[in-house]
């Protein structure tokens, strides 16, 4: 079954802090990960999108890295503002279909404390 | 900020009452989705189109029907709204031609039915 599992479900830092979050998954046949944020009663917005032949890839404080090996992707944040906390999306798709599935975790809960 | 606009933002509304969910985008993407969110679990796909006259089923069984008269315009419709239809939806669009291409979601209808 393809599924995409986020860790920790929650977490809570003191602002200026680094932080990093992971994601493992076991959709096959792979595409490529993506990471998205997600603020509370916003939609999803995109942060890195990486394919299978991509190990990193930043976005200004935020960098993604992705093990296609291990089935294992992380998102670090550095120094971390109040602005940070928001919901983080681990969502992978699969090249099985023209539509190009997506398969969506659950979220990593960020509160970034002053 | 994506040009991807859904109204109303927040829904109230009594049992059996039909109501429609607007989603309309101006980047002239072809591929539009809806996906069903409850707080802290993950997105699932309900609906989504290739382009105008174009509408399938998402992996997520829903009482709900989609239309595409227009490129631009995806709205959703619950004939008979339960409380059971109580979550948010969320309308998202992208380009057809590209397997990694970036979806880009609209702000969601928070939707309650007494």
């Amino acid at each position: 079954k393809n599924q995409v599992e986020q860790s920790p479900q929650s977490l809570i830092i003191l602002e200026g802090k680094n932080c990093t979050l992971q994601c493992n998954y076991t959709v096959s046949p792979f595409s490529n990960l993506r990471w998205y944020k997600q603020d509370t009663g916003r939609g999803p917005v995109s942060l890195t999108i990486m394919t299978f032949s991509e190990n990193t890839k930043s976005n200004g404080r935020y960098t993604a890295t992705l093990d296609a090996d291990t089935k294992q992707s992380s998102l670090h944040i550095t120094a971390s503002q109040l602005s940070d906390s928001a919901s983080y999306i681990c969502v992978v798709a699969d090249r099985g279909s023209t539509l190009g599935r997506l398969y969506f975790g659950r979220g990593t809960q960020l509160t970034v404390w002053p | 900020e994506a040009d991807i606009y859904q109204t109303p933002r927040y829904l109230v509304i009594g049992t059996g009452k039909k109501i429609t969910l607007e989603c309309s985008q101006t980047m002239g993407h072809d591929k539009m989705y809806w996906y069903q969110q409850d707080p802290g679990m993950e997105l699932h796909l309900i609906h989504y189109s290739y382009g105008v006259n174009s509408t399938e089923k998402g992996d997520l069984s829903s009482e709900s029907t989609v239309s595409r008269i227009r490129t631009e315009h995806f709205p959703l419709t619950l004939e008979s709204a339960r409380p059971s239809h109580t979550s948010q939806y969320l309308c998202a669009s992208s380009e057809l031609h590209q397997k990694t291409d970036t979806q880009y979601f609209g702000p969601g209808t928070r939707l309650t039915v007494l």
